[in-house]
């Protein structure tokens, strides 16, 4: 079976960095691209970027560029969100979740989510 | 930036029809997604491609797009649909993707 298995919570500083992974197993992981999402507390989805596995491609939201990196380790199957200089309202429960890519948007398995903390 | 507009509630009594829009420039031309999700979980995918369900989702759910609005219709919504549901599509690129702000159904 499918299976997205994030890292455990996180408390920062301010301007610190933090760095989330997630394990994936069930499935060929070059075949699918990860994507990143975000949700602040009492707030909505905000989609991060996508990375892709095979390629090594990646794509950011434009309110994280230079701040935000996308990696993947293909010999453990494992994607990673690196978010730098952290601020107060990077605070917020960080989920990975997967899709095929090709304009395939489907977002079919997800991650447990990882909350971060960033507080002095 | 592109922006996906969502009702922040919509409120149904059990049985009745709840119907949930997003409206965004791109839809003509890019697929909606639909998302679930209930407090404290990770999202669950309910439609995909504007009008596709995925296996597993009662089909109550249906989804519908007509020129810049999706809908999402939950057809005898009952109190376990009592969520929150988030549209997702993408800008004009194609990989840029966005949420819209997501609406919470009450089924009272």
């Amino acid at each position: 079976q499918v299976e997205l298995v994030q890292s455990g919570a996180e408390v920062k500083k301010p301007g610190a960095s933090v760095k989330v992974s997630c394990k994936a197993s069930g499935y060929t992981f070059l075949t699918y691209d990860i994507t990143w999402v975000r949700q602040a507390p009492g707030q909505g989805l905000e989609w991060l970027g996508f990375i892709s596995p095979l390629t090594g491609d990646t794509n950011y939201t434009e309110t994280l560029q230079g701040r935000v990196t996308m990696s993947t380790d293909t010999s453990t199957s494992t994607a990673y969100m690196e978010l730098k200089s952290l601020r107060s309202d990077d605070t917020a429960v960080y989920f990975c979740a997967r899709f095929k890519g090709d304009y395939d948007n489907r977002f079919d398995y997800w991650g447990q989510g990882t909350l971060v903390t960033v507080s002095s | 930036s592109y922006e996906l507009t969502q009702p922040p509630s919509v409120s149904v009594s059990p049985g009745q029809t709840a119907r949930i829009t997003c409206s965004g420039d791109e839809l003509p031309r890019k697929n909606a997604y639909w998302y679930q999700q209930k407090s404290g979980q990770a999202p669950v995918l309910v439609i995909y491609e504007d009008r596709r369900r995925p296996s597993g989702i009662p089909e109550r759910f249906s989804g519908s797009s007509s020129g810049t609005m999706a809908t999402l219709t939950i057809s005898g919504a009952r109190a376990e649909d009592e969520a929150d549901y988030y549209c997702y599509s993408t800008d004009s690129s194609g990989f840029h993707g966005v949420f819209g702000g997501g609406t919470k159904l009450t089924v009272l």
